[in-house]
């Protein structure tokens, strides 16, 4: 199957501060990436879609300027995790698919814990 | 009602029993579904997609459609220790293709 790497797979930061997560699609190019959250026990939760070269669409309850989302090239697509608060801490996980009617692949997933 | 249902077990089988995991969905205009295993702490894998009513193997694993009722199932035969994951059904909705995931059946298999 096609390849999506994330990093970092797992980041500690302190509250107040921003972390950055990035996704790329090594073997195939991606117009559209997903970025999902999950909570422990949780299914994942679709937070946005990022849209190459125009801006992302957020889902209902996700502020958009806490959480922002560059797609900036056909490979690349990164979230921004800004002013991090404990109760951001979660299991984030990007996702892109190389054609758009078929099977979607997950990055590794980043563990972002906020402390 | 949820956009895609499933029982959140735990659901236990023995070693080289047949394993069968149901989801329902809500919005009758789907196409596309998608069945992923994630184990803890990992990112889910893709286990099989299917399309179109009926059946669909591949390997140890079928995974059925039923638009009508709007169900969609996974058969793991003869499972195995390693089986045991969380089972996610994903149903893809909108023009982006955005998969809708459900809460996840976790197995256990028992040597």
């Amino acid at each position: 199957g096609a390849v999506v790497s994330q990093h970092p797979s797992w980041v500690i930061c302190k509250s107040g501060t921003s972390v950055k997560i990035e996704c790329r699609s090594l073997d195939f190019q991606a117009t559209t990436m997903f970025w999902y959250r999950q909570f422990p026990k949780q299914s994942l939760m679709l937070m946005a879609t990022s849209n190459e070269g125009s801006k992302a669409t957020y889902e209902q309850g996700v502020e958009k300027d806490k959480f922002l989302i560059n797609h900036a090239s056909l490979t690349l697509s990164t979230l921004t995790v800004t002013s991090a608060h404990p109760e951001d801490s979660s299991f984030y996980i990007c996702s892109a698919r190389p054609d758009p009617n078929t099977e979607a692949f997950f990055g590794q997933g980043t563990r972002l814990t906020v402390v | 009602q949820k956009e895609v249902e499933q029982n959140s077990g735990p659901l236990s089988v023995p070693e080289g029993a047949i394993a069968s995991l149901n989801c329902t969905y809500s919005d009758r205009v789907s196409q596309s579904f998608f069945w992923y295993r994630q184990y803890s702490g990992k990112s889910p894998e893709l286990i099989m997609s299917i399309y179109s009513n009926g059946d669909k193997e591949d390997g140890r694993f079928t995974a059925q459609l039923n638009k009508a009722s709007q169900y969609v199932s996974l058969l793991i035969r003869d499972s195995q220790p390693s089986d045991s994951a969380t089972y996610l059904c994903a149903v893809m909705k909108g023009s982006q293709g955005n998969l809708i995931f459900g809460k996840g059946t976790k197995l256990s298999v028992k040597p």
